[in-house]
């Protein structure tokens, strides 16, 4: 069983804010990480997918890091905005024979307006 | 417009009363996915299929099966559900498998069953 873990669990910023979230998977065997966003009541949308250490992936006013030697990336959303209080999942494929794909629990973020 | 469709969106079902999931799509993806996610935890994949070859993985229970009788449907039957079975089903899609290419999955919006 593979460890994929994010952090916080669950935060709650101001509208304007910018914030940042955590996904630290195992730093061996790393194939690949995809992030998505899971608003309420919808269903989870793909926002990346990052293969390489030290890509950075951004779509408007969110962005991603990746740094597979240490085994974590990072979301941030800049100015955030009502519409982006959604789940953020991160899911973590390992590389090798036997190949996983194993989900972390998410962030829950809200903003407030 | 919507590409992965679950139905129903709230399933109600009583201990031990078989009850089956729904799942469609209209990407003509080679892979459908069953998740199961409770509450506050990691979805967690409980088999897939890859055309018509099914893919259990290991520590999923027998109570849980799957069905896929064209490109489109596929279905998860829990055979005996327990309150424990109580959570999110999430059915996902891909056109390649999730685990060995860089393919996005492609999510419905998740069925919530509940155990009396």
């Amino acid at each position: 069983i593979l460890n994929v873990e994010q952090s916080p669990q669950s935060l709650h910023v101001q509208e304007g804010d910018s914030t940042n979230f955590t996904c630290s998977f195992p730093s061996s065997n790393f194939y690949a990480l995809h992030w998505y966003r899971w608003e309420t009541a919808k269903s989870p949308e793909a926002l990346f997918v990052m293969t390489l250490n030290g890509d950075e992936k951004k779509k408007g006013r969110i962005s991603a890091t990746l740094n597979t030697k240490e085994g974590y990336s990072y979301l941030y959303i800049k100015g955030s905005q009502p519409e982006d209080s959604a789940t953020y999942l991160c899911a973590f494929i390992s590389s090798g024979s036997a190949r996983q794909l194993t989900f972390g629990s998410g962030t829950q973020l809200t903003v407030l307006p | 417009d919507a590409m992965v469709i679950q139905n129903p969106r709230y399933q109600v079902t009583q201990f031990g009363k078989p009850v089956t999931l729904s799942c469609s799509q209209t990407l003509n993806h080679n892979v459908m996915y069953w998740y199961q996610q409770k509450s506050s935890q990691a979805p967690k994949l409980l088999f897939h299929y890859y055309d018509k070859d099914f893919n259990n993985e290991a520590d999923t229970p027998d109570n849980f099966q799957s069905r896929r009788p064209n490109t489109s449907f596929c279905f998860l039957d829990i055979r005996s559900p327990g309150l424990g079975d109580a959570a999110m089903y999430l059915c996902a899609t891909s056109g390649r498998l999730a685990q060995t290419s860089t393919d996005t999955q492609y999510f419905g919006p998740g069925t919530r069953l509940t155990v009396l």
